[in-house]
C-alpha cells in the first residue's frame, strides 16, 4: 500500500513568492495533519481536518498560512507570502477514524531565501 | 512551554551499550506513542502504550508507560548502529484527537 505522500520533497524559493505545499492521505483514513519541523522548536501541529473539515487551525502561525482538504484524498498548505523564517521541514499526516496513530508522509523540505 | 518534555536532548553511545530515554508531562494522557525519525524521512511509529504500568517489548527496545499516564520510557538493550535516529514521544488526551509531541531525544550510535 501507497504511504502518505508529499510533493514536492524540496522547494527553495524568494522571500514575498507563494508556495503552496500537497498531500495525498493513505485512503480510508480520516484525519488528516499538518505539522512544521525546526530544530528550535520541534514537531509542531498546523492544523488537523476529521473527515475534510478543519477541526483546529490554531497552530497556524498567521494570517500567511491556510490549509484546505477540498476531498478525502487530497489537501494543500499555502504560505502567502512566504519569509525566510518559514523555513522548515513540513510533514503531513493521516491517521484511521477513531485512532491515535500517525502516518506521516516524507515530508517537505522548504527553503525561503 | 512544551507539554512533554524528553531528556536527553542528546544521547552518543558505542554499539552495545544500553540506554533509557525519558518523556515527562505534567499532563494525564488516554496513550502515548513513541516515534522514530530517520534523516530525511518521517517519523514512524514504534509503539502505543494505553494503560498505566504497561510494558511493551519490541525487540530489544523495551516501552513502559508510568502508573499515573504522564510519563514514560523507553530502554534499548545492546545499542546497535541502526537504533540512530530520533525518537519522539506523543500523547493523546482523547482517541482521534491530536497530539503532542515532544521535542525528542537525537541518538547517535557508533560502531
Amino acid at each position: 500500500d501507497a504511504g502518505v505522500i508529499q510533493s514536492p520533497r524540496h522547494e527553495v524559493t524568494e522571500m514575498g513568492q507563494e508556495v503552496t505545499l500537497r498531500c495525498k492521505p493513505i485512503s480510508g483514513h480520516n484525519s488528516l495533519f499538518w505539522y512544521r519541523q525546526t530544530m528550535m522548536r520541534g514537531l509542531e501541529l498546523l492544523i488537523y481536518f476529521n473527515n475534510n473539515v478543519p477541526i483546529d487551525d490554531s497552530g497556524m502561525p498567521e494570517d500567511r498560512f491556510s490549509a484546505k482538504m477540498p476531498n478525502a484524498s487530497f489537501s494543500t498548505l499555502k504560505i502567502q507570502p512566504s519569509e525566510p523564517r518559514d523555513s522548515a521541514v513540513y510533514f503531513c499526516a493521516s491517521s484511521p477514524s477513531g485512532r491515535n496513530e500517525q502516518f506521516f508522509g516524507p515530508g517537505t523540505r522548504l527553503t525561503v531565501l | 512551554t512544551q507539554l512533554l518534555e524528553q531528556s536527553p536532548q542528546f544521547l552518543s553511545i558505542q554499539e552495545g551499550e544500553n540506554l533509557t530515554v525519558y518523556c515527562n508531562s505534567s499532563s494525564v494522557f488516554s496513550s502515548l506513542q513513541w516515534y522514530r525519525q530517520e534523516p530525511g524521512e518521517g517519523p514512524v511509529l514504534l509503539v502505543t502504550v494505553v494503560t498505566g504500568g504497561e510494558v511493551k517489548k519490541l525487540k530489544r527496545l523495551t516501552f513502559q508507560f508510568g502508573d499515573a499516564r504522564k510519563d514514560s520510557s523507553l530502554h534499548i538493550t545492546a545499542a546497535q548502529p541502526g537504533d540512530t535516529g530520533l525518537y519522539l514521544c506523543a500523547g493523546a488526551y482523547q482517541a482521534g484527537y491530536a497530539l503532542n509531541f515532544g521535542k525528542g531525544t537525537s541518538l547517535l550510535v557508533t560502531p
